[in-house]
């Protein structure tokens, strides 16, 4: 599975408009990319996928250029109910996400 | 619709004691998986179940821990004996495809060995 490397953390206000930033230089043909959020003392939960350009869902949107070595997860008008760590993760749905490879994450706080 | 669960949601343990933890998946799921987060490390993969059989325990760290599914609804993930480097947070996790991006996690089990 290609590894990822992101911020280690980042800090942002209420209202604001969060873009945390994955690199995965190595991404294969048949990878996607998927973030995973976790809130303090609970597990992993998903909150997007995507192959390429930009993907949107109730949650988040995620953004792909073309060449696919990084992507962006953003996150509207951030509440204090954001403050979680967020995972980006690579690999090919058919075969690489029967077992996820989490890295460090991206621990987000929310400030009043 | 319930989602996955884990018990207990604590253990406290002496080193050389045994441990038994329990998973419930989601209703219907077949594929169940184990991970676990020891010390400030990144949370690590040990084995999927499809139904009662064990697809992958590439991850398992040693034999001391056995993961079983018996008619493969909820697993039981036993340490025995355990030893202080097992100390984490063990997550459980299910999916209903098996080669599916999403996974649910339950809230883990925060084993600490004394």
């Amino acid at each position: 599975l290609a590894k990822t490397t992101q911020p280690i953390s980042m800090d942002s206000y209420e209202g604001q408009e969060v873009n945390i930033t994955c690199s995965h230089n190595n991404i294969a043909t048949n990878d996607y990319i998927t973030w995973y959020q976790q809130f303090p003392s609970q597990g992993p939960r998903f909150i997007i996928q995507g192959y390429k350009t930009k993907v949107t869902n109730e949650v988040a949107s995620l953004f792909i250029p073309a060449d696919r070595k990084s992507s962006t997860l953003s996150l509207p008008r951030v509440s204090l109910s954001d403050t979680a760590v967020y995972y980006c993760l690579v690999g090919a749905t058919n075969t690489g996400f029967q077992k996820l490879v989490f890295g460090t994450g991206t621990r987000l706080l929310v400030s009043p | 619709e319930a989602g996955v669960t884990q018990f207990p949601s604590h253990s406290v343990i002496e080193k050389g004691q045994t441990v038994t933890l329990r998973c419930d998946p989601i209703s219907g799921h077949d594929n169940l998986y184990w991970y676990r987060r020891v010390m400030g490390k990144e949370i690590k993969f040990l084995l999927h179940f499809v139904k009662e059989s064990k697809q992958d325990e590439s991850g398992m760290p040693n034999n001391r821990f056995l993961a079983e599914r018996t008619g493969g609804t909820y697993s039981t993930l036993k340490v025995q004996p355990a030893e202080l480097e097992d100390s984490g947070v063990y997550f459980c996790a299910s999916s209903q495809e098996q080669y599916s991006d999403t996974q649910y996690f339950g809230p883990g089990t925060r084993l600490t060995v004394l």
